[in-house]
């Protein structure tokens, strides 16, 4: 199994919709989790910090389910300029300190 | 936030020649960073951990020989790609930890002819 997995994607929406992306993790000793978004051919930019209790920042919410674990994210009220490949990171323990592992990445297009 | 520089941004080298890129951390120190690299409709996948003063620690399936990596100071960690082949034609992303969020440099675009 893969550390980090996500829908395989793309999710082809209309402006005004709301999406959501899933993203599993195996290693249950993780402890800190994000949601990246990244623009074709450009570095990762972080898009939130997801919490145990969830968090919204606008119209974006990320939630954490450390019993199943996963996390997950919703778009509401989809822009065309939201589309772009999301990425979500999971911290895994290596060597008595933590390495960030990629999920492969959900790519969205957003259609006028 | 936090920045992170690479240098170069693209560089395009020859089959068997060596290629050193640079990763910064410009208004904070990082004792750990990390190289990540990324084919094209792939994600992000990580080569290594660099540790500022010690070894880095190398990914499985990653040769340790090939991409050298030393984190000499506590801004900057360098990657050398040695006797670059074609397939190692990627996009190269560096990244730093400050205050438990982690910041990526601009990437660098290799092509090896």
């Amino acid at each position: 199994r893969k550390e980090v997995e996500q829908d395989p994607g793309p999710f082809n929406v209309p402006e005004g919709a709301t999406v959501a992306f899933n993203c599993t993790y195996s290693n249950s000793a993780s402890q800190s989790f994000f949601w990246y978004r990244q623009d074709c051919r450009k570095e990762p930019k972080l898009l939130m910090s997801v919490y145990s209790s969830g968090n919204e920042d606008g119209r974006f919410t990320a939630q954490l389910n450390r019993a199943s674990q996963y996390i997950s994210l919703l778009i509401r009220d989809s822009k065309l300029s939201d589309s772009a490949t999301y990425l979500c990171v999971v911290n895994i323990p290596a060597s008595g300190t933590y390495k960030y592992i990629f999920g492969t990445g959900t790519r969205l297009k957003v259609l006028a | 936030g936090a920045v992170v520089s690479q240098h170069p941004s693209r560089v395009i080298c020859k089959s068997g020649t060596s290629v050193k890129i640079e990763c910064r951390s410009l208004d904070f120190q990082a004792t750990t960073m990390f190289w990540y690299r990324q084919f094209p409709k792939q994600s992000l996948m990580l080569m290594a951990t660099s540790n500022e003063g010690s070894k880095a620690t190398y990914e499985q399936g990653v040769e340790k020989d090939k991409f050298l990596i030393n984190h000499a100071s506590l801004t900057l960690s360098t990657l050398t790609v040695t006797s670059a082949h074609p397939e190692d034609s990627s996009f190269y992303i560096c990244s730093a930890i400050s205050a438990y969020e982690q910041y990526f440099g601009p990437g660098t675009r290799l092509t090896v002819t």
